[in-house]
């Protein structure tokens, strides 16, 4: 199965919004409302931020979140700032009964 | 607290064999799928597989199927990953994850801290 398309990086100003796709088949992504996004910074394990295409655990900030529409998701974080910098998977449940992430996105703060 | 302690980083050569481990603590051990992503360095994340402790069903990505084995042991909330056969491009970090309860494991949280393998000769 092949991974998830995502851009390799998005940029973006403090304050902005900015959004990351992710784009799937009608096998994932198209075909299960499971998408889920995850947070790395460097030299750290991976944090949940979105699940189920759009809900957030519990102490996850509201200026992230999650859409989709046909074969694509995104992940918009709104009110952007320093700590947000970091690499962003998304992830599919597929019709293979598995799971795929996405190639990362890095975001950068300028 | 949900929480997950991998074993300790780990080396090897080519060939030799290797088991690591994830111990849960802080859930229902058996009611939730715990699986194991690899992270090459510098790369993306690469799902491996999961196991439902509760009846072992056990799922792989195609791309592990035949080369990795996942199995769990209920008595001590511990789920393992091992290798037979190793090989250098198994080198990577290897993250333990809790993923969802019910029919299947959609999303993974918490992440355990990682277990880096490094095979070289």
């Amino acid at each position: 199965q092949s991974a998830l398309t995502q851009p390799a990086s998005v940029s973006g100003s403090p304050g902005q919004s900015i959004t990351i796709s992710c784009t799937g088949t009608k096998n994932d992504i198209g075909g299960y409302n499971f998408v889920s996004w995850y947070q790395q910074h460097p030299g750290k394990a991976p944090k949940l931020l979105i699940y189920d295409v759009s809900d957030r655990p519990s102490g996850i900030s509201y200026h992230f979140s999650g859409s989709k529409s046909g074969n694509t998701a995104s992940l918009t974080i709104s009110a952007l700032r320093a700590g947000d910098e970091a690499d962003y998977y998304c992830s599919s449940y597929t019709n293979n009964k598995t799971v795929v992430f996405g190639g990362g996105t890095k975001v950068t703060v300028l | 607290e949900v929480q997950l302690v991998q074993s300790g980083a780990e080396a090897r050569k080519p060939g030799e064999s290797l088991k690591i481990s994830c111990k849960a603590s802080g859930y229902s051990f058996i009611s939730h799928w715990v699986g194991w992503v690899r992270q090459m360095a510098g790369k993306d994340l690469e799902w491996m597989g999961v196991i439902y402790p509760g009846d072992s069903e056990t799922r792989y990505s195609p791309s592990f199927q035949g080369r990795v084995t996942i199995s769990a042991d209920k008595s001590t909330s511990t789920v393992y990953l091992q290798w037979s056969g190793l090989k250098a491009s198994d080198s990577a970090m290897y993250y333990c994850v809790k993923g969802s309860s019910g029919q299947h494991a959609t999303w993974f949280n918490p992440w355990g801290q990682g277990t880096l393998v490094t095979v070289t000769s």
